[in-house]
């Protein structure tokens, strides 16, 4: 079965500041990788996704993901955090769960603080 | 569009007792999927319907169950409830199911007492 590590269960950054959120998964094939953001009192919403069509993974909101095959890595990047930004970010990893069924696999989460 | 809608927002059981949490996804999505969310565990992954079939479970006791109707609505159940059971529970609908993009409800939030 797919693990999901997010590095990091709080990150910490001033405004404008990078944002690099990090993300590993286990996995011998390339799977199908997300990022959701949660804002707080809400449900999951979609940043970006992997779906093998092209390594660097452009987001809403600017952001952006990279995977990385040889290090099984797809972390998230932001160059410049606005407050706003601010929330709790999950990495996913689909995994197939039998005949053309998919199970989707989340990490424990990064919770995002920006200062002013 | 409307988007996922699960009532109710919040509830408060006793121990023992049961529970029933509704879900109405995004019109068209038949795929509808449960997770539980807790502070220490994450979000885990309760079940999937799509066409009224489960077909995506994951690690929960038989207390925990569910069901989608023909209009792909569904429901998930909770018996006997335990303390272990308060959590936020989220229901994600989408057309692909995993594969594709999941969009949540914001959640029905359980207190067992």
């Amino acid at each position: 079965a797919q693990s999901v590590t997010q590095l990091g269960s709080h990150v910490s950054v001033s405004e404008g500041a990078l944002v690099l959120l990090r993300c590993n998964y286990s996995s011998s094939v390339p799977p199908y990788l997300f990022w959701y953001v949660q804002y707080p009192n809400q449900g999951l919403q979609l940043l970006l996704k992997y779906t093998s069509a092209a390594t660097l993974v452009k987001g809403i909101n600017g952001f952006e993901a990279e995977f990385k095959k040889s290090e099984t890595s797809f972390h998230l990047t932001k160059p410049s955090a606005h407050m706003s930004d601010a929330a709790e970010y999950f990495c996913a990893v689909s995994e197939r769960s039998g005949g053309s069924n998919y199970k989707l696999t989340f990490g424990k989460g990064t919770l995002l603080t920006v200062n002013p | 569009k409307a988007g996922v809608t699960q009532t109710p927002r919040y509830l408060i059981k006793t121990r023992g007792q049961q529970v029933t949490l509704s879900c109405s996804p995004i019109s068209g999505h038949r795929s509808v999927s449960w997770y539980q969310q807790t502070p220490g565990q994450g979000l885990q992954f309760l079940f999937e319907y799509f066409s009224e079939t489960q077909r995506n479970k994951g690690n929960f006791p038989g207390r925990f169950s569910g069901r989608q109707f023909s209009n792909s609505r569904s429901e998930m159940n909770v018996s006997t409830l335990e303390l272990g059971d308060s959590a936020l529970y989220l229901c994600a609908s989408s057309k692909q199911g995993a594969i594709g993009e999941l969009f949540f409800g914001e959640g029905s939030r359980l207190t067992v007492l």
